[in-house]
C-alpha cells in the first residue's frame, strides 16, 4: 500500500529541538522527494523545504533556514525534519508530502500527491 | 515571500457551481503552469485534486476542474456536493525550487 506514516505527536519546551519521522512504502523512496508542509492553529498551509530522497539535495524555506534540518534514511525508507530553537508560534501540524523527482534529484512534478497524516507539535511551557 | 491570496470564504447550495481565486505575482502564478490544489477536511491531511493548473488526477471527480489568466488562477467546483465542504488551497511552485501556498478558502455547501 503507497502511504506515508509518520511519528506521534510531541510536546516540547521553547528552545528544544523535535525530530518528525515520516515512513514511506509501496513505492519506490528514491523515486521520489519529500516535502515538509506545516500547519498552524487556524492557518493555512506553509511550505517548509524539501529533500531529494536519491542524492539528499534539500532546499529550505527562507524563513526557516538555519533551524531546520531535513534527513532520510534509504535503509529504511523514512525521511525526517528537525527543527531547532523550537518557539511558541512553532505549534504546528506537520505533514510530509511525496513528489517526484528526476534521476539527478531534482523535481519533476510540481505538486504533491501523496500525503502523511500529520503530526501535531506542541511548544508549550 | 507571500502567501497566494484566496478569499476566505465561499458558500453554495448543492448543484450550483463555485470558483475560489488564487492571486499570486509574476514571480510564482504568473510565472509558472506549476500551480496545484488541495482538498483538506479537517482532521484529514490534504488532498491533491489539481496539478499543473488544470490537470485532474485519477480518482478526483470532473466536477473539479482548474484554469489560469495571468496572476490569478482558480479551481472550479461545478455541482457542489455536500462532501464537497472542506478548506481549498492552491499553491505555487516559486522558482528556485521553493513553493508557496495560497490562505485557504473555506468552501460550505448551504
Amino acid at each position: 500500500q503507497v502511504q506515508l506514516v509518520q511519528s506521534g505527536a510531541e510536546v516540547k519546551k521553547p528552545g528544544a529541538s523535535v525530530k518528525v519521522s515520516c515512513k514511506a512504502s509501496g513505492y519506490t523512496f528514491t523515486s521520489y522527494g519529500i516535502n515538509w508542509v506545516r500547519q498552524a492553529p487556524g492557518q493555512g498551509l506553509e511550505w517548509m523545504g524539501w529533500i531529494s530522497a536519491y542524492n539528499n539535495n534539500t532546499d529550505y524555506a527562507q524563513k526557516l533556514q538555519g533551524r531546520v534540518t531535513m534527513t532520510t534514511d534509504t535503509s529504511t525508507t523514512t525521511a525526517y525534519m528537525e527543527l531547532r530553537s523550537l518557539r511558541s508560534d512553532d505549534t504546528a501540524v506537520y505533514y510530509c508530502a511525496r513528489a517526484y523527482y528526476d534521476s539527478s534529484g531534482q523535481p519533476a512534478e510540481w505538486y504533491f500527491d501523496l500525503w502523511g497524516r500529520g503530526t501535531l507539535v506542541t511548544v508549550s511551557s | 515571500q507571500s502567501a497566494l491570496t484566496q478569499p476566505r470564504s465561499l458558500s453554495g447550495s448543492p448543484r450550483q457551481s463555485v470558483t475560489i481565486s488564487c492571486t499570486g505575482t509574476s514571480s510564482d502564478v504568473g510565472n509558472y503552469n506549476y500551480v496545484s490544489w488541495y482538498q483538506k477536511h479537517p482532521g484529514k491531511a490534504p488532498k491533491l485534486m489539481i496539478s499543473d493548473v488544470s490537470k485532474r488526477p485519477s480518482g478526483v471527480p470532473d466536477r473539479f476542474s482548474g484554469s489560469k489568466s495571468g496572476n490569478t488562477a482558480s479551481l472550479t467546483i461545478s455541482g457542489l456536493q455536500a462532501e464537497d465542504e472542506a478548506d481549498y488551497y492552491c499553491c505555487s511552485y516559486a522558482g528556485s525550487y521553493t513553493y508557496v501556498f495560497g490562505t485557504g478558502t473555506k468552501v460550505t455547501v448551504l
